[in-house]
């Protein structure tokens, strides 16, 4: 069965200094790989996704990830932390090109203190 | 930038209690779907639908839900009668046309907050 489990529900850095949200995955097929972050009273808005093509995605706001395959791993980075960089964020995976279904992991809510 | 949009915000309704949640997705969009997410949960995948039928559903969507697109624009799920577990928040998404690839990105909505008294 397909799954997503997310490492830490809570992360809390200081601003300026890096963002490491860990993800693994669990999947029988090539699965795409997406992290969404949400705001407060916000909708889940797409960082970044990763469809079989290059292993590191970049994403908007500063942020990528890599796709391992070996240790079935999509860790999300930022080399520097912003205030507005505090939020939930949700690692995904549609396991599959025959279902749109999506599966989350249970989300991380990332903390950025001054 | 086009976005998803439901109504309303926060729904409190007693048990027993019909409601309906409202979707607008983007507006050249063919895929849709419902999430919900309880409390302290995953966001659980309910169902998709496309060209006017459900293409997609879990085990959590059973007969007391139904999905419909009434007049093209919106996407409605309604809960026929809602028990204390429908309690959460309930998410819709839609995806652009060309549509089916695996890497194709589901946009969503803020969420609608349900509260079954």
């Amino acid at each position: 069965a397909q799954s997503v489990t997310q490492l830490d529900s809570h992360v809390s850095v200081s601003e300026g200094t890096p963002v490491l949200l860990r993800c693994n995955y669990s999947s029988s097929y090539s699965p795409s790989l997406f992290w969404y972050v949400q705001h407060p009273n916000k909708g889940l808005q797409l960082l970044l996704k990763y469809t079989s093509a290059a292993t590191l995605v970049k994403g908007i706001n500063g942020f990528e990830a890599e796709f391992k395959k070996s240790e079935t791993s999509f860790h999300l980075t930022k080399p520097s932390a912003h205030m507005s960089d505090a939020a939930e964020y949700f690692c995904v995976v549609r396991p599959s090109s025959n279902t749109g279904k999506l599966i989350f992991g249970q989300g991380t809510t990332l903390q950025v203190k001054p | 930038e086009p976005e998803v949009t439901q109504t309303p915000s926060h729904q409190v309704t007693q048990m027993g209690q019909e409601v309906i949640l409202r979707c607008v997705p983007i507006s050249n969009h063919l895929y849709f779907y419902w999430y919900r997410q309880i409390l302290g949960q995953k966001v659980e995948f309910l169902v998709s639908f496309y060209n006017n039928e459900i293409s997609e559903k879990s085990e959590i969507f059973d007969d007391q839900f139904s999905v419909e697109r009434p007049d093209g624009s919106n996407f409605t799920l309604k809960i026929r009668s809602t028990k204390l577990e429908d309690s959460a928040m309930y998410f819709c998404a839609s995806i652009a046309p060309p549509s089916g690839g695996p890497g194709d990105t589901q946009y969503f909505g803020p969420g609608t907050r349900l509260t079954v008294l």
